[in-house]
Formats: C-alpha cells, sequence, structure tokens
C-alpha cells in the first residue's frame, strides 16, 4: 500500500542533543512538506521540498534542518537551537497537477518530547 | 498572522443531529479549500475539498458551503454518527507550499 512513514512514533531528546525525524513516502509525489502540531493551534508549516536537492523555509524554521537527497525521503533534524521542540510533528507529500493544488497526504506523526 | 479563523473550538452533537464547522478566510488568493479529519495520535486525512468555482459540494454525510463574497466556508456533516468524534481541520492554500490551517475544531458526537 503506498503511503507515508514517519518514525519514530516517540522520540525523547536531551538537552543539547540533536535529534533526527524520518519521513519515507511511496506515493512517487514531488512534494514534501514537515508540519509542527501543538495543542489547540492549527499545523504550522517548518520546511518544504518541492523537488530533491531543494527545499524552502516555512513559518516556524528556526531551530529545524531538513535534507532532501532522495525524493522519497525528507528527514526533519530538531536542533539544540530549539528551545521549545515539545510538540506532534507530521509530514505531507503532495503530487503538483496542473491546477497546482492536489491534496497532501500526511504521515502517522512523531511525538517528540523533552527529557 | 493567523489566515484562517475556524471556529468553534470544541462542539458536542448528539448522534443524528447536524455538527456545524465555520471558517474564514484573509487571502482572496487562496483557492482550494480542503478540510481534515484528525484521529488522536494519527496524521489528518483529507476528508472533502472544494475550489471557489462551485458553492458547494456534497460527499456522502459531508458537505462544504462556500460564499465567496463572505470569504467563509463551513463543513456539515449530517446524521452524525460517534465514529466521526475526531478533531476536524479547515485549510486554505494557493499553490502547493502556501496552506494555512484553522486551529481545529474537537467533535464529540454523543450516542
Amino acid at each position: 500500500d503506498g503511503g507515508i512513514t514517519q518514525s519514530p512514533k516517540y522520540l525523547f531528546r536531551k538537552e543539547g542533543q540533536n535529534v533526527t525525524l524520518s519521513c519515507e513516502q511511496n506515493l512517487n509525489h514531488d512534494a514534501m512538506y514537515w508540519y509542527r502540531q501543538d495543542p489547540g493551534q492549527g499545523l504550522r508549516l517548518i520546511y518544504y521540498s518541492q523537488i530533491v536537492n531543494d527545499f524552502q523555509k516555512g513559518d516556524i524554521a528556526e531551530g529545524y534542518s531538513v535534507s532532501r537527497e532522495k525524493k522519497e525521503s525528507f528527514p526533519l533534524t530538531v536542533t539544540s537551537a530549539q528551545k521549545n521542540p515539545t510538540a506532534f510533528y507530521l509530514c505531507a507529500s503532495s503530487m503538483k497537477g496542473v491546477w497546482g493544488n492536489q491534496p497532501q497526504h500526511f504521515g502517522d506523526g512523531t511525538r517528540l518530547s523533552i527529557l | 498572522q493567523q489566515q484562517v479563523k475556524q471556529s468553534p473550538q470544541s462542539l458536542i452533537v448528539q448522534k443524528g443531529g447536524i455538527s456545524i464547522i465555520n471558517c474564514a478566510y484573509e487571502n482572496t488568493a487562496f483557492d482550494y479549500f480542503p478540510w481534515y479529519q484528525q484521529f488522536p495520535g494519527k496524521g489528518p486525512a483529507l476528508l472533502i475539498a472544494i475550489r471557489p468555482d462551485v458553492s458547494e459540494k456534497k460527499e456522502g454525510r459531508f458537505t462544504i458551503s462556500f460564499n465567496k463574497s463572505a470569504k467563509q466556508f463551513s463543513l456539515h456533516i449530517m446524521d452524525s454518527q460517534p465514529g466521526d468524534s475526531a478533531t476536524y481541520f479547515c485549510a486554505a492554500s494557493r499553490g502547493n507550499n502556501d496552506m494555512r490551517f484553522g486551529a481545529g475544531t474537537r467533535l464529540t458526537v454523543k450516542p
């Protein structure tokens, strides 16, 4: 079955530590996204990538980094510079269509907590 | 900057009733308006979506009503069921990279 796989489901970070969240898709989608979800708030865009080896900052990119070396993979690193990393992180992908807007398909998220 | 405002924050409906969730947007350049359904511990799943060239779209028990002049759109869930209990997000986008989400509505359908 095609879909988006995020791992791990739960992750704990120590002070000063960088952690990497995995996102893999087998939908052959060109675009991939990372969102942060906090209680009572909508999803906020961290980074997005439209094509391999290219990515752009979203609204809240500070303290995060990404790479897009393969079409299927878009890992997110939460660096020690992100002082409030506790949140639910969602990865999504979409296929660019003729009209530009295609629905985004989401993974089941990674919940990151501070130790 | 909140570009999509969603209300209510939470909603309790009796089984068989109609659930209504409203959203308002600011950017007139938005041209795609999806609704997502999210269950606890899961990612959002696309429920239904509309483009501004139509005023209503219906899929099963779910209907989007769209008012372009008022910059508002709403989700109606007819014959609400306990299995519909989830958090619902509206969104608006212009192109693939500019999707803005509402803050979400937690729907509880009581049996």
